[in-house]
């Protein structure tokens, strides 16, 4: 079956350096998004990507990040200068297009800052 | 987006049906419920989404009110691996983004 992957699997920073974590969503998927999950509280929305744009954004997605599709495969969220609470989980969904179609989300990247 | 409002948490004894509720009150006509796990802390899991029919797959099945203002997700036999935190999401209009709320966590015991 298709899966979202997503690498590293887990990462170990120092605070104020760049970041990036990779996904690969579903081949034929052309909605990208990206969340984030703090130990022990929601998942969060961060950013949502169509047609080579960010599509929608949250609060939390300001200037520090930002997203790439670099090539016809990977998609990509860069933290230009992390901070101690940049520390999560990071998930990587897609979907095909269109509403009433189902997100899927990868096993997401561990982010720790130290 | 219509909001939704669910048990903080719930238990279910192993092989028995899991009912897990959900109250949409506020949901428009054409957002669909959706419901999505999370086991520890993976990738949320697709389990299954209704607009207005009750649906069924291989995981679970769904019943929607006729009012559409609430659901419950049915788990038919629970077992162990079921354990997680299950989320009940209304799709905003766009149809592009999933609001996570608290969800409820099920528990099954043996």
């Amino acid at each position: 079956e298709p899966e979202v992957t997503q690498t590293p699997s887990h990462q170990v920073t120092q605070m104020g350096q760049e970041v990036i974590l990779r996904c690969v969503p579903i081949s034929n998927h052309l909605y990208f998004y990206w969340y984030r999950q703090i130990l022990g509280q929601k998942v969060e929305f961060l950013v949502s990507f169509y047609n080579n744009e960010i599509s929608e954004k949250s609060e939390i997605f300001d200037d520090q990040f930002s997203v790439e599709r670099p090539d016809g495969s990977n998609f990509t969220l860069k933290i230009r200068s992390t901070k101690l609470e940049d520390s999560a989980m990071y998930f990587c969904a897609s979907k095909i297009t269109g509403s009433g179609n189902t997100i899927y989300f990868g096993e997401g990247s561990w982010l720790t800052v130290v | 987006d219509a909001k939704t409002t669910q048990p903080p948490s719930m238990d279910c004894a192993e092989g028995r049906a899991a009912n897990l509720p959900c109250n949409h009150s506020t949901i428009s006509g054409n957002e669909y419920v959706y419901w999505y796990r999370q086991i520890h802390s993976q990738g949320p899991q697709y389990i299954i989404h209704g607009l207005k029919n009750n649906e069924t797959n291989e995981m679970a099945s769904l019943i929607i009110t006729e009012d559409r203002k609430s659901s419950t997700l049915i788990l038919p036999h629970a077992t162990l691996r079921d354990t997680a935190v299950y989320y009940c999401i209304v799709l905003n209009n766009a149809g592009n983004m999933l609001t996570f709320g608290g969800g409820t966590r099920l528990m099954v015991k043996p």
